[in-house]
């Protein structure tokens, strides 16, 4: 069945140092979900990537979908202690609403 | 209300107990999802409903999980005969159109499940 991969599953990065989080689905995706949880919280939608190559920005957080809409990443410039948590990115499962996740990147910021 | 809530947030069953976990989404959301997040792992899908059809139960792992939502509004997840493999979080979430790949799907607090 489809999968969805993360890495790193953990970051440590000094405060002021910036992040990336990569995802790849082993098949094409019809659009890509971003979710962060904190620690001992729900996932919270971010943002939604539809088209090949896009795009989008959420002040320091820059989002990418891959031209064969096969991978996405998620760079966080200059980390504050705020950005903690994990981030997850998701894919639907060909035309459903069924989502499937990948094992997320726990972003650790020290101060 | 404003968010989708679950109850309880947390259960502590023995091992052969039943349980039942409860969500109730955003008013007027069409679509309702169920996840298990074990710990370290991102959510895994469970089932689908739409309005009160439950149009994809794939992910649930054994016939010891069912999941209602008569009225097409509140719902019910149920465990039987619990095992120590179902300790999880069980995550509901709700969409407002019925089922599509682009909706935003908004995630309610959880049910922490133990099963000792």
């Amino acid at each position: 069945g489809q999968q969805v991969m993360q890495i790193p599953q953990y970051q440590h990065v000094q405060e002021g140092e910036d992040f990336t989080t990569y995802c790849n689905s082993s098949t094409t995706l019809s659009n890509i979900q971003w979710y962060k949880q904190r620690p001992g919280g729900h996932p919270v939608f971010l943002i939604q990537l539809v088209k090949s190559g896009e795009v989008k920005k959420q002040k320091r957080l820059t989002f990418q979908f891959g031209e064969a809409k096969k991978n996405s990443s998620l760079h966080i410039t200059a980390t504050q202690t705020t950005d903690v948590g994990t981030y997850f990115c998701a894919g639907h499962a060909s035309n459903t609403g069924k989502l499937i996740f990948g094992q997320g990147t726990t972003l650790q910021v020290k101060p | 209300g404003a968010g989708v809530s679950q109850s309880p947030r947390y259960k502590v069953a023995k091992r052969g107990q039943d349980v039942a976990l409860r969500c109730d989404p955003i008013s007027g959301h069409v679509s309702l999802f169920w996840y298990q997040q074990a710990l370290g792992q991102g959510p895994e899908f469970l089932t689908y409903f739409q309005n009160e059809a439950q149009l994809d139960k794939s992910g649930l792992p054994s016939d010891r999980f069912f999941a209602e939502r008569p009225e097409g509004s509140v719902s019910t997840l149920k465990i039987q005969r619990t095992q120590q493999e179902d300790s999880a979080v069980y995550l509901c979430a709700s969409s407002l159109a019925p089922g599509g790949t682009t909706d935003t799907q908004y995630f309610g607090p959880g049910t922490r499940l133990t099963v000792l």
